[in-house]
């Protein structure tokens, strides 16, 4: 059964500090993407990467970055922490053509404080 | 720019009846997909429904199914029979990575 798979389901952290969301698919999907979540703005694309160590800015990239350094793992970054970026995370992946999510992970709700 | 609209944010209806959910988006594309995702509370984001805009026969997925009108440049999600089970967030998209807002629909017993 398809799997996307996120390191932390709750995360708090301070203000500042370096974060770290981990996302693993075990389907060998070349896509995957990063989305956040908020109330009454739907999912906005962070991220989106093709391939190994290939990425794309999505609509709202600044404060984020990402590495995808083997095909099944694709890492979201919080360079410096700010209460802004308290929100729900969700990693996604695909191997349909074109750029859209097909299996998504549980989503980790971040709080920083 | 390509736009998803939802306007209706909270959406409600008795169980065993039949509700629609409306989209529009606006692309410049000549062909495209469009999708219906469905979030159930504390659950995985699932893809309920993909329809490709060169095919004019709407797509159907057992009690889901969707009135495509490409002039208009709609996309409503039909569920039929609702269950208490399809009581989630219904988030329409674009096949350019973008979603709508979102609505809650809610199913009562």
């Amino acid at each position: 059964d398809v799997k996307v798979t996120q390191s932390s389901r709750y995360l708090v952290k301070r203000t500042g500090e370096k974060v770290f969301l981990e996302c693993v698919q075990d389907m060998d999907h070349e896509n995957m993407f990063w989305y956040r979540q908020d109330p009454g703005l739907g999912l906005r694309l962070i991220y989106f990467s093709y391939d190994v160590k290939m990425k794309e800015k999505g609509d709202i990239p600044e404060g984020y970055s990402v590495s995808r350094e083997k095909k099944e793992r694709f890492s979201l970054i919080l360079e410096s922490a700010s209460t802004n970026q308290t929100s729900m995370y969700l990693c996604a992946s695909s191997h349909i053509t074109g750029k859209q999510p097909q299996h998504f992970g549980d989503g980790t709700r971040l709080s920083i404080l | 720019a390509q736009t998803v609209t939802q306007s209706q944010p909270e959406m409600s209806v008795q169980e065993a009846e039949t509700v629609t959910l409306s989209c529009t988006y606006d692309t410049s594309e000549s062909n495209y997909y469009l999708f219906w995702y469905k979030q159930p509370p504390s659950r995985q984001m699932i893809l309920v429904i993909r329809q490709e805009a060169y095919k004019q026969q709407n797509a159907t997925e057992n009690r889901f199914s969707v009135n495509f009108q490409k002039a208009a440049k709609s996309f409503s999600l039909k569920i039929s029979d609702s269950q208490l089970g399809d009581t989630a967030m219904y988030f329409c998209a674009l096949n350019d990575m973008r979603f709508g807002a979102g609505t809650r629909l809610t199913v009562k017993p």
